[in-house]
């Protein structure tokens, strides 16, 4: 059983530039969620996928986007990128109520990303 | 909103000592987990806390919940280095079970 991989792990991009962020969740896993780490803080929810649609999302603007494909991988889309968006950016992956389990998250191993 | 209080934020102790770290929240949860993070990686599992008066216990770690005190406890009995790293509590409610809740974190270093 494979657990949750994030890509890329590091990531440096200048203010105004648009990233991707990429995670491949635990195997039988179809559920994402998405957080981002400011340093010293705590992981703050941005939103969530399951089957492909965003089901939830946090005090985010629309700038921060995302998708899920059929294989239950996600991506985080930010645009217009700002300073304040250097954080650690984490996936989690989890199984949906009643599945089993008790839905706890799983989390990959982050994407630090770095906005000059 | 629900705002998830976590103290103290910075605890240094000696190894062989004991501590608990508190964790509040302001509204009616019903789970409660408890997340470590050492330096520069992700979050690993601890405990999941289910019901008012779970107790669960881990090596030399120990979460309760009372629910209706909304408080968590992570007690660590005869510290050692090893559990050196940030402690985290998220707080998440049953109709929207995957948006966690994170409190500040408190960040532990066991002196050896």
């Amino acid at each position: 059983e494979t657990g949750v991989t994030q890509s890329p792990t590091h990531l440096i991009k200048t203010r105004g530039q648009q990233v991707t962020l990429r995670c491949s969740s635990q195997s039988g896993h179809n559920t994402v969620s998405w957080y981002q780490q400011a340093l010293g803080q705590g992981p703050q929810f941005i939103f969530q996928y399951y089957r492909e649609e965003e089901n939830g999302r946090g005090n985010f603007p629309p700038r921060f986007s995302g998708l899920q494909f059929p294989n239950y991988s996600s991506e985080l889309n930010v645009n217009a990128l700002e300073l304040d968006d250097s954080a650690l950016y984490l996936c989690a992956s989890s199984l949906p109520p009643g599945q089993g389990g008790q839905e706890t998250q799983y989390f990959g191993p982050g994407t630090r990303l770095l906005v000059l | 909103e629900l705002k998830v209080e976590q103290n103290p934020l910075f605890l240094s102790m000696q190894e062989g000592k004991n501590y608990t770290i508190y964790c509040n929240y302001s509204t009616t949860s019903d789970r409660l987990y408890w997340y470590r993070q050492d330096p520069g990686k992700s979050l690993e599992s601890l405990f999941v806390l289910l019901s008012n008066g779970a107790v669960k216990q881990e090596g030399r770690l120990m979460a309760s919940l009372d629910t209706k005190a909304r408080l968590s406890t992570l007690h660590i009995t005869a510290a050692v280095h090893d559990l050196s790293a940030t402690y985290f509590c998220a707080v998440a409610f049953s109709k929207d079970f995957n948006k966690f809740y994170f409190g500040s974190g408190t960040k532990l270093n066991v002196k050896p």
